[in-house]
């Protein structure tokens, strides 16, 4: 199994900061890396696929990054209504897999 | 846009068998794999395993040997059963949809609300 492994783990940041969070992949997975967003209480939204492609409605403060190993989940302005824990996921082989979250404070 | 609606037991007996049952509405069912997923605090998101349309399926090999996902195309609904279910498969439940039935790889581009399941006595 492909192993995701989410940096860090957790991180408060303040409105309007720029946050980063990475994700590495035990292999090489080229750009099948998507990230999910989860808000306290609801189901994970799938933001961003294919490494760097917006989900329709994903606000542009959002980007995706990275091929190979290493990719980055940027938030280039950080508002309250992204408060949520951040998944990364690998698609390009079964069993899929996911990070273990980053957790996005104010 | 399709939905995904799930129900099943909430609460089940250590030993006994888990279900979950999810519907699929305005979408095709045909189109594209169907997925579970769990959530647990020990062990965060797990692809539990698919089901394609023609009832073919793909376990993760760390639950094949107690699971079965199967597809009723007629309802277009899927399923989950968890047999000898213990305190360790108490977790959050949800169906997804998956890759398209061509094959090709996705991510999980729309989610069920999500199932509480409590393994206890």
């Amino acid at each position: 199994d492909i192993q995701m492994t989410q940096s860090p783990s957790s991180l408060s940041a303040s409105v309007g900061d720029r946050v980063t969070i990475t994700c590495r992949a035990s292999q090489g997975i080229s750009n099948y890396l998507a990230w999910y967003q989860q808000k306290p209480g609801t189901v994970p939204k799938l933001l961003i696929y294919g490494a760097s492609t917006l989900q329709s409605g994903v606000p542009s403060r959002f980007s995706g990054g990275g091929f190979g190993t290493d990719f980055t989940l940027t938030i280039s302005s950080l508002q309250p209504e992204d408060v949520a824990t951040y998944y990364c996921q690998e698609y390009i082989s079964a069993p899929w897999t996911f990070g273990r979250g980053t957790r996005v404070d104010i | 846009q399709v939905q995904l609606q799930q129900w099943g037991a909430g609460v089940v007996k250590p030993s006994e068998t888990l279900s979950l049952i999810c519907g699929v509405y305005g979408g095709s069912f045909s189109d594209y794999y169907w997925s579970w997923i769990r959530q647990s605090p020990g062990k965060g998101l797990e692809w539990i395993g698919e089901v394609h349309h023609s009832g073919s399926t793909k376990y993760n090999p760390s639950f094949k040997s107690r699971v079965t996902i199967s597809a009723d195309t007629s309802k277009s609904q899927f399923s989950l059963k968890v047999n000898s279910a213990t305190a360790a498969d108490t977790a959050i439940y949800y169906c997804a949809r998956g890759r398209p039935a061509s094959g090709t790889v996705a991510p999980f581009h729309s989610w069920g609300q999500g199932s509480l399941v409590i393994v206890s006595s």
